[in-house]
Order: C-alpha cells, then sequence, then structure tokens
C-alpha cells in the first residue's frame, strides 16, 4: 500500500530565509507526487507535480521539488520565504493504476517569522 | 478551470440526524473523491466514484454512503451522524493530467 510521511508537523522560518520541507513515500513502482497548499480555511491548491522525466520539477509561486528515487523522496523549496507563503503544505502520492487515488501526508504547518 | 462547487459550505446538526453533503462539477470528469479533513490526520479518503452509478470504498468508509447518479453530482451521506464525524469535507475530481482538484470543502459540525 502507497504512504506519504511528512517528518516536520510544524516549520517556522523567518522572511527571505530559505525553505525546505521534507516528504517520504512508499509505492511499489513509479509514482505520481504532488505538493498541495493550504491556507486556513481554504481549500487545496495544486502546487506542483511530478510524472516522469526532469526530477527537478517548478511549480508555482516560486516553489520547486526534487524526486529522489533511491531516497524515497519528494522534497519542496523556495529559495526565498515570502509573509504570504504561511500555511499548511500536504504532499501526496497518486497510485495512476487504480482510480487516480492520491495518499496524503499529514501536512507541514508553516509559519513565517517578519 | 474546472468548477466544483459544494454544499452546504456549512452546517450544523444533532447526532443521529441523516446528513446529506453534494459536490458538483461542471465538466465531465469520470473520477469524482470525498475526503475528509482532521488535524494531525491530512486528508483521508471516504469514497470514490470511477462513473455514474459506480463507486467503492476508501479507507474511512464506515458510517459514510454515496451516490453518483449524473456525472456532475456526487453525494456523500451520512446515514446517522455522530461526533466523531465532526469534520471538513471536500470533494476533488480527477483531471486528464491526473491531478486532483479540490472544492471550498464543508464544515460540518455534530453536536
Amino acid at each position: 500500500a502507497q504512504s506519504v510521511t511528512q517528518p516536520d508537523i510544524h516549520i517556522t522560518v523567518s522572511e527571505g530565509a530559505s525553505l525546505e520541507l521534507r516528504c517520504n513515500y512508499s509505492y511499489g513502482a513509479t509514482p505520481y507526487l504532488f505538493w498541495y497548499v493550504q491556507s486556513p480555511g481554504q481549500g487545496l491548491q495544486l502546487l506542483l507535480k511530478y510524472f516522469s522525466g526532469d526530477t527537478l520539477v517548478q511549480g508555482i509561486k516560486g516553489f520547486e521539488a526534487e524526486f529522489k528515487r533511491s531516497q524515497s523522496s519528494f522534497n519542496l523549496r523556495k529559495p526565498s520565504v515570502h509573509w504570504s507563503d504561511a500555511a499548511e503544505y500536504f504532499c501526496a502520492v497518486g497510485d495512476n493504476t487504480n482510480a487516480g487515488k492520491s495518499t496524503f501526508g499529514d501536512g507541514t504547518t508553516l509559519t513565517v517569522k517578519p | 478551470d474546472a468548477g466544483i462547487t459544494q454544499s452546504p459550505r456549512h452546517k450544523v446538526t444533532e447526532t443521529g440526524t441523516p446528513v446529506t453533503l453534494r459536490c458538483h462539477q461542471t465538466e465531465n470528469h469520470r473520477y469524482m473523491y470525498w475526503y475528509r479533513q482532521d488535524p494531525g490526520h491530512g486528508l483521508r479518503l471516504i469514497h470514490y466514484s470511477y462513473g455514474v452509478k459506480d463507486t467503492d470504498k476508501g479507507e474511512v468508509s464506515d458510517g459514510y454512503s454515496v451516490s453518483r447518479s449524473k456525472t456532475e453530482d456526487f453525494l456523500l451521506t451520512l446515514e446517522s451522524a455522530t461526533s466523531s464525524q465532526t469534520s471538513v469535507y471536500f470533494c476533488a475530481i480527477l483531471r486528464s493530467s491526473y491531478e486532483q482538484y479540490f472544492g471550498p470543502g464543508t464544515r460540518l459540525t455534530v453536536t
């Protein structure tokens, strides 16, 4: 069965500092991987996705993520965090062989200090 | 952009009463999903649908049923609501690129 682990429940960074959110997955084949962001009281918005090809993927809002098969990881990065990036971030693995069902991590809450 | 709406957006109900949540999409996406979101648990799949009248269980389906009589509507029913079903419920559709697109959510409180 597929699973996703986000080791950090809560991360605090200063505005302008770099950010890395960790995600580890378990999946039997080549995974479809996603990062979503959720602002308070809102739905989930897709930041970026990896299906195949280049292991460094670019997303919206200046985010990027790198797929590392050997480490079963898909970490999210941003070189310079803005106050508006404060939100909850979810990593997910999609099952492209079973109705496209996704399994989500428990999320990482990002706080940005001024 | 795919339109997906959920109704109601907020609901307070009493233990033991039936509740139905509606998800409506404006495009003909085949796959639709219902998730619940609880603090510390991320999103957990309740049920999903792969076509009209075709549904299946997710990981937390106990106490929930679904129906899909039209492509655009996917209904989630709590037959007899319990306090443990207090949660935020999200509907999603699957785009052709295998990414899920989410509705705005329904906040349900069972007292």
